[in-house]
């Protein structure tokens, strides 16, 4: 099992360009979550889904659009990028929410210049 | 709010050294905890998860408690070593599908 895959590991964008992040985890996990890590702030959620089809608002959604077509996926969009989203995006699934410890990816390390 | 707070932000400590981490929590009306670790560069692991209805769990070197009451939670390392160099972050969670809200983590280092 490859657990939680995280595409690209890192990227530089222009002030208003967009991408999007691509989440993987072949654990059949029902949930999966967003987060940003920034220094001296921790972890925050950013968006999460609860299944297949569905997507929630986390702490800090705001510049940020998700989607989960496939359960095994969940894309993270910038759809136009600022240099407050410079920051390391992790990707996160649980089989059912907090029920069962999360499992992690290694990130994404997104500098927007 | 939920607030999770770990201090100290940094420690240090030579190899051999029994130590403790400690977790705070503001509410605890709290559904589980979990311990992680994260290695510089890398995504967060799952180190232990202890539900609001225990009281420890244990791995290997590691323990974790919970005492729900005074809202605290600490992580017990024994004979520390140098690769358990990282931070290690708590988290708590009010609801089997509730989301986890996070401390800022404990950078360990254990000296040679």
């Amino acid at each position: 099992n490859a657990g939680v895959t995280q595409t690209p590991k890192f990227r530089v964008l222009k002030t208003g360009q967009s991408m999007t992040l691509l989440c993987a985890q072949d654990m059949n996990h029902e949930y999966m979550y967003w987060y940003r890590q920034d220094p001296g702030m921790g972890l925050r959620l950013i968006h999460y889904s609860v299944g297949e089809g569905t997507t929630a608002k986390g702490e800090v959604p705001d510049g940020y659009n998700v989607s989960r077509l496939k359960k095994q996926n969940f894309l993270l969009g910038l759809e136009s990028a600022a240099p407050s989203q410079t920051s390391v995006y992790f990707c996160a699934s649980s089989f059912r929410g907090a029920y069962n410890e999360q499992f992690f990816g290694p990130g994404t390390r997104l500098t927007v210049l | 709010k939920q607030e999770v707070t770990q201090i100290p932000a940094a420690l240090s400590v030579p190899e051999g050294e029994n130590l403790v981490l400690n977790c705070s929590f503001t509410d605890s009306a709290i559904y589980n905890l979990q311990w992680f670790r994260q290695d510089p560069g890398k995504g967060l692991t799952s180190l232990l998860l202890i539900q609001s209805s225990q009281r420890e769990q244990t791995s290997g070197r590691l323990n974790a408690s919970l005492d729900k009451s005074s809202g605290r939670s600490t992580l017990y390392i024994a004979a520390s070593q140098p690769g358990d160099s990282a931070t290690y972050l708590c988290a708590v969670s009010p609801g089997a599908n509730s989301k986890l809200t996070f401390g800022k983590g404990i950078t360990l280092s254990v000296r040679p």
